[in-house]
């Protein structure tokens, strides 16, 4: 099955930017979801195919997707993004419709 | 506003099984795929099945194939998760999520997660 790989976790100061990749082979050729999820809560989508905002998300977050690389890019960070992060992954030719990467943890100093 | 809400977790034993559902409202059920997503204690997210608007298409993941059936009830807006053959690692929290399009649009809702328990 396909396999996504994060970084495990990403520390950025307060108004800094915070990139957190997501790699996955031809990732380039996979639509891209990007979640957050704080502790003891079920998890908000950011992004979707690659670099859409959903309604309501802050405009500091944004998507890109390389071909190599996804990346979910956090601007002018706050502490209140302090967070999990998830990439996701729709493999719509096999039985496993969806692949969640393994989580980035970030920490705003 | 779209709820999803989760019953019928709890304790089981290895080897048991469990049925969980999922009441949906708030939106036109029968429009949008779904999918069950878990969580186990300090770990990551997990999705382990999907259902099409019509049942027409399912996906499971390799760690629940021949073990967990999903299915859905449009006429009830509900959705379920049967569980067999329940094994300590399925240990965590399951979600019941709706899928932001047909299928592949990502995971816009979910529902509060309920626990389930594998332990003799």
């Amino acid at each position: 099955s396909y396999v996504l790989t994060q970084p495990p976790s990403v520390s950025v100061a307060p108004g800094e930017t915070a990139k957190i990749t997501c790699g996955g082979d031809n990732i380039g050729t996979k639509s891209v979801h990007w979640y957050q999820q704080k502790p003891g809560q079920a998890p908000v989508l950011l992004i979707n195919y690659d670099s859409v905002r959903l309604s309501g998300i802050p405009q500091r977050f944004s998507g890109s997707n390389s071909g190599i690389t996804a990346t979910l890019t956090i601007s002018r960070a706050e502490a209140g993004d302090e967070a999990d992060y998830y990439c996701q992954v729709w493999d719509g030719t096999a039985d496993h419709l969806y692949v969640f990467g393994p989580g980035t943890k970030v920490t705003v100093l | 506003d779209v709820q999803l809400v989760e019953s019928g977790g709890g304790s089981v034993q290895p080897g048991g099984s469990l049925r969980l559902s999922c009441a949906a409202s708030g939106f036109t059920f029968d429009a949008f795929g779904m999918h069950w997503v878990r969580q186990a204690p300090g770990r990551g997210l997990e999705w382990i099945l999907g259902v099409s608007w019509n049942s027409g298409r399912i996906g499971y993941a390799d760690s629940v194939k021949g073990r967990f059936t999903i299915s859905r009830d449009n006429a009830k807006n509900s959705l379920y998760l049967e569980m067999n053959s329940l094994r300590p690692e399925d240990t965590a929290v399951y979600y019941c999520a709706k899928d932001a399009g047909y299928f592949g649009a990502g995971i816009d809702y979910w529902g509060q997660g309920i626990l389930v328990t594998v332990s003799s």
